[in-house]
């Protein structure tokens, strides 16, 4: 059964510093990897979509890298800035039927000014 | 505007009633899915539908039914048969028959029981 894992659940930052955000997953047969953003009491807005052939893609200050090999994703924040502030949530599409998503538990960001 | 509209945004459900969420989408999307979220736990999927008048159960289907009359309807229905429904649920939808398309999200119903 996939399961991911998210690493650290929570991170409090200075604005301005640029981070890191991990996200790893047990079964490398997936389609591709998404990260999402959620604010407090919100639905999801998809940030970045990576599909299993690609190994990045980039969004204005977002960065996201996919290893599908070794079951790692990253997504890069550059030059953070207190509006990022928010729950980040990657999730996998798994093989065997449809886009169901297989979700992380998410990684808590505090931007401070 | 496109996007996908759940309804209420915020639901009381009284114990032993059942009660219906709403998603519609105007996407044009074939598949859509219902999602929901405890705190400290990941999403995870009740029930999806890749097409009109089709649907399959997720990991946790037990206490909810839906159906898919419509292609750009999906409602949920919480039966007294869940024990613990109280919880944030979300829909969301994506093309279907093409694996590994974006999925979109509405913004979310939070169900308590009182």
């Amino acid at each position: 059964k996939q399961e991911v894992t998210q690493i650290p659940a929570a991170l409090s930052v200075p604005e301005g510093e640029n981070l890191v955000l991990n996200c790893s997953f047990t079964d490398s047969a997936i389609y591709n990897l998404q990260w999402f953003r959620q604010d407090p009491g919100k639905g999801l807005t998809s940030l970045l979509l990576i599909q299993s052939s690609q190994r990045e893609q980039t969004s204005g200050r977002l960065n996201a890298s996919l290893d599908k090999s070794s079951g790692r994703s990253t997504l890069y924040i550059a030059a953070s800035q207190p509006g990022d502030s928010a729950t980040y949530l990657c999730a996998v599409t798994i093989t065997g039927g449809g886009n169901k998503l297989t979700f992380g538990t998410g990684t808590q960001l505090k931007v401070e000014l | 505007d496109g996007g996908i509209t759940q309804s209420p945004k915020y639901l009381f459900r009284k114990e032993g009633q059942n009660v219906t969420l709403s998603c519609e989408q105007n996407l044009n999307h074939d598949a859509m899915y219902w999602y929901r979220q405890d705190p400290g736990q990941g999403l995870r999927l009740i029930y999806y539908s890749q097409i009109v008048n089709d649907f399959q159960k997720g990991d946790i289907a037990e206490g909810y039914s839906v159906s898919r009359e419509k292609k750009e309807s999906f409602p949920l229905t919480v039966t007294s048969a869940q024990k613990n429904p109280t919880a944030f649920y979300l829909c969301a939808s994506s093309i279907s028959g093409v694996v590994g398309t974006e999925a979109f999200f509405g913004q979310g119903t939070r169900l308590t029981v009182v």
